[in-house]
């Protein structure tokens, strides 16, 4: 148990609609990253938030947006949902200052699939 | 580039010892990762190696880093049932803060 929970567990939505995926960082963890997991692949960086700032970007489109709240819990946000959206979105916190490396704990993901 | 890679299949037989393998193509990576993922489930961190180690071992788990080739390896000995799952390695880079690049991952099925 990593103490980094995520809503919903499982999500389906209709091409074109847009999602909201929410992410609650261990307690005391001021940065939350979000990863993009397709089938059979390994996860895919999307963004990291750091103190409610965006701290770098994968290459995802501008349609994958986020958030994060003054108690650092995190939001995706995804528009125009394209069937190739459907994967495990993965949240991971941690505990850093800007562009240091410290250990990330995931949540147990979101599973979106897109019909 | 970034380019992480992994043999996709290795399937041992309970009590021998397995060893997963992973190539990277960046030299400035800081740390190495290897995660867990079982079905159905989020990512567990086994273990990780800075990357001016060589070795690391952490009871059942030894992960070794050859640097001037980027290889990295886990071996796991006397492997159970249970460790049959995903196996991903990882790496981060010096000033990229906490940004993971994972390889393709590796299926371990451990069998009877």
């Amino acid at each position: 148990e990593t103490g980094v929970t995520q809503s919903p567990t499982h999500l389906i939505k209709t091409r074109g609609q847009q999602v909201t995926l929410r992410c609650s960082s261990q307690s005391g963890h001021n940065t939350v990253s979000w990863y993009q997991q397709a089938l059979g692949q390994g996860p895919q960086f999307i963004f990291q938030y750091y103190r409610e700032e965006e701290n770098g970007r994968g290459n995802f489109p501008p349609r994958f947006s986020g958030l994060q709240f003054p108690n650092y819990s995190s939001e995706l946000n995804v528009n125009a949902l394209e069937l190739d959206d459907s994967a495990l979105y993965l949240c991971a916190s941690s505990l850093g200052r800007q562009n240091m490396n410290t250990e990330a704990f995931f949540g147990q993901g979101t599973r979106l699939t897109v019909v | 580039g970034e380019d992480v890679e992994q043999s996709l299949f290795l399937s041992v037989r309970e009590g021998d010892s397995s060893v997963i393998n992973c190539t990277y193509t960046d030299s400035s990576s800081t740390y190495l990762y290897w995660y867990k993922q079982e079905p159905g489930a989020g990512l567990q961190l086994l273990t990780y190696i800075f990357s001016n180690m060589d070795m690391k071992q952490d009871q059942r788990l030894t992960v070794l880093l050859n640097k001037k080739d980027k290889h990295l390896s886990l071996r796991i000995a006397d492997t159970q049932t249970g460790d049959s799952a995903i196996y991903f390695c990882a790496e981060t880079f010096a000033g990229g803060g906490n940004k993971l690049t994972f390889g393709t991952g590796t299926q371990l099925k451990v069998e009877l």
